[in-house]
């Protein structure tokens, strides 16, 4: 079984440009998550999908942030326009159930996001 | 509201020698607790979790954690460390009605030869 991918790897960009990235749950995972980790800081949750509903988006930093998940399959987090403290290691997650709080959430290798 | 929290930065043991990487949680309801690690250039990769039952709970690559109520702590543990358990470990609790992790700020784990 795929575990959850992303995409790109890192990114490099400079402030006031546009990055999108994706994120590939694992197949038949209703739950995605998008967690950051800024600075080496703790990791914080931005927001969860249901499929492609946005159930909670209480971790969004600002309106520069948007993401989308069509068809309740993958997702974009797209940052526009990226500042400097958007630098930072962009996860993404997925876990089986919805609601289920003891549901294992599975994480991809995240994307390294620089903007300089 | 939930939180965990990881009083160690950085912890360092020898090879061979056991382990301890350090959670105390807070919460309310039920406690539900997960470990996740993270090896250099790697995702968050999961090692166990406490759901309820045995405060003993056994996980990947022959971790373990204990739970303890009534200290409100979750400590991993290993009984002989290797080099390659050298890596970030994260503590976590769902919170809210999604599950959103809430996580501790990290330890690091440094095994040396």
């Amino acid at each position: 079984e795929a575990g959850v991918t992303q995409f790109p790897s890192h990114s490099v960009i400079e402030k006031g440009q546009t990055v999108t990235l994706r994120c590939d749950p694992i197949s038949g995972h209703d739950n995605l998550y998008w967690y950051r980790r800024v600075m080496g800081k703790e990791i914080k949750f931005l927001l969860h999908f249901v499929k492609e509903s946005k159930q909670d988006e209480s971790g969004m930093p600002n309106n520069r942030f948007l993401a989308e998940r069509t068809g309740g399959t993958y997702s974009t987090l797209k940052v526009q326009p990226a500042e400097l403290e958007d630098s930072g290691v962009y996860f993404c997650a997925s876990s089986f159930l919805p609601g289920l709080l003891t549901d294992t959430q599975y994480f991809g290798p995240g994307t390294r996001l620089t903007v300089l | 509201a939930q939180s965990v929290a990881q009083p160690e930065d950085q912890v360092n043991v020898a090879e061979g020698n056991p382990l301890t990487v350090k959670c105390t949680y807070s919460v309310s309801g039920n406690p539900y607790l997960f470990w996740y690690v993270q090896y250099p250039n790697r995702g968050l990769q999961f090692l166990l979790k406490y759901i309820t039952g045995d405060n003993l709970v056994k996980g990947s690559y022959g971790f373990e954690a204990e739970f303890n109520k009534s200290q409100t702590s979750f400590h991993l543990k290993k009984p002989s460390a290797l080099v390659s358990d050298s890596a970030l470990y994260f503590c976590a609790v769902p919170s809210g009605n999604t599950g959103k992790l809430i996580f501790g700020q990290g330890t690091t784990l440094q095994v040396k030869p």
